[in-house]
């Protein structure tokens, strides 16, 4: 079946700094979310992305969808101890029913103040 | 807005027993989830729901069942519980038109023992 490759698994930043992390797909998709999980809660929607191409942010969050459909990247500038928790990337084929959103690992994510 | 509503939040199992997981949401969405996360892995799709009366398999739908008498209310069932089903158990749910944004609830941690 398809999968998504994210990474990097695990990070440890310095408060203030920029993150990067990324997904990749072996296969095509025409969505692709990023969700956010905090210890014992659910998955929250940070961003979707809908187009090749397309670049998005919500406050110090972007996010892009690559142009070969195939991966996308999420950065957030400026750390602050409150971006603590997993990262998921989640994509979508159309040719699929709705149910088919593959997601990744997720990227765990720690801030030292 | 209470969003997606789960209940229990924990809840611990002998092999072979029963139970039902509950989910609602009261977001008027037509499209319902339910997914499991194990331990430093993404969620995996167990089954899914495009409307009321109508419910299809996700990538790993044995050992449980579901029902979708009304748009709100999506139960996940386990008949005979298995150490295989210890994992936290999600329900999610999505706008039908043409938006794959994925609302997730807060999650069951369930431990089969």
């Amino acid at each position: 079946g398809q999968q998504l490759n994210q990474s990097p698994q695990s990070m440890f930043i310095q408060e203030g700094e920029d993150v990067s992390m990324n997904c990749t797909s072996s296969s095509i998709f025409n969505t692709w979310l990023w969700y956010k999980q905090d210890p014992g809660e659910g998955p929250v929607l940070l961003i979707a992305l809908y187009k090749a191409g397309e670049l998005t942010s919500n406050g110090r969050l972007t996010a892009q969808f690559g142009i070969t459909r195939k991966d996308s990247f999420l950065n957030i500038s400026a750390s602050i101890p409150s971006d603590v928790g997993i990262y998921f990337c989640a994509g979508m084929n159309y040719g699929g029913s709705q149910g088919n959103l593959i997601f990744g690992k997720g990227t765990k994510l720690s801030v030292k103040p | 807005n209470a969003g997606v509503t789960q209940t229990p939040k924990f809840r611990i199992l002998k092999i072979g027993q029963s139970m039902t997981l509950q989910c609602a949401q009261d977001m008027n969405h037509n499209y319902m989830y339910w997914y499991r996360q194990d331990p430093g892995m993404g969620l995996k799709l167990i089954y899914y729901s495009v409307g009321a009366g109508i419910t299809d398999k996700g990538e790993v739908p044995n050992g449980y069942n579901v029902s979708r008498s009304t748009t709100e209310d999506f139960p996940l069932r386990l008949e005979l519980a298995a150490p295989s089903q210890t994992s936290v158990y999600f329900c999610a749910s999505s706008y039908s038109g043409g938006s794959f944004e994925q609302y997730f609830g807060p999650g069951t941690r369930l431990t089969v023992t």
